[in-house]
């Protein structure tokens, strides 16, 4: 069976560092991507980039490239995404998703992590 | 970017009722489009992709249509499980993904 579970909650302050993480496992982590999306309390889901394990091949959408940084670690099947200096505006709940296709194509999410919850606040 | 505007924003609508949710896409985006159904603090639960195939496991009375710039969710008897918010959702050749804004279907 095809999992992701990801990190907990996190409560930081503005302008503090820091790396969520969503662990695959029941298949071969580095023969899917996996994406990240955002959604801000009440509001709806936003793409935010995906990475391919298998060669660290990564996508931003425009509205976050520069904003976080996305990455994988083959050897414990393992993504994250990452912020150098949180703002408030980053309060959201964050999904890590993977698609059961692998062309560009057939990249619809069918499987997803439960989400982690990060709130950042002074 | 390609934009995805869902209409309406928000339905209301009773158990056994025929709704239908419309997504238009800025540019055609062919058959590259999926939905999506979420409820109140759960993750999104995919519904159908490539416009109109059923993903496995989720009820035939859900049925999806469309390709380019038009696309449409039916659902063809409401239950009372289906009371959640609805995304479309659609990709392209340069891995650009973005979703709609949400219906949100609530119990009339």
């Amino acid at each position: 069976e095809v999992q992701l579970v990801q990190s907990g909650a996190e409560v930081k302050k503005p302008g503090e560092s820091l790396k969520i993480s969503c662990k695959g496992s029941g298949y071969s982590f580095t023969s899917y991507w996996i994406g990240w999306v955002r959604q801000m309390p009440g509001k709806g889901l936003e793409w935010m980039g995906i990475i391919y394990p298998g060669d660290s091949d990564t996508r931003y959408s425009p509205s976050f490239q520069g904003q976080v940084t996305i990455s994988a670690d083959k050897s414990i099947s393992t993504a994250y995404l990452q912020w150098s200096s949180l703002k408030a505006s980053d309060t959201a709940m964050y999904y890590c998703a993977r698609p059961d296709g692998n062309d560009y194509g057939d990249l619809y999410f069918q499987h997803w992590g439960q989400g982690t919850l990060v709130t950042v606040s002074s | 970017d390609i934009q995805l505007t869902q209409s309406p924003s928000f339905l209301s609508a009773s158990v056994g009722d025929r709704v239908t949710i419309t997504c238009r896409a800025s540019q055609g985006i062919s058959s590259y489009l999926a939905w999506y159904q979420q409820k109140p603090g759960k993750a999104p639960k995919l519904l159908i992709y490539a416009a109109s195939t059923l993903q496995s496991g989720v009820p035939s009375r859900f049925s999806g249509s469309g390709s380019g710039t038009e696309f449409t969710l039916t659902i063809s008897s409401l239950q009372p499980e289906d009371f959640a918010t609805y995304y479309c959702q659609q990709l392209n050749s340069y891995l650009s993904i973005t979703f709609g804004q949400g219906t949100r279907l609530e119990i009339k």
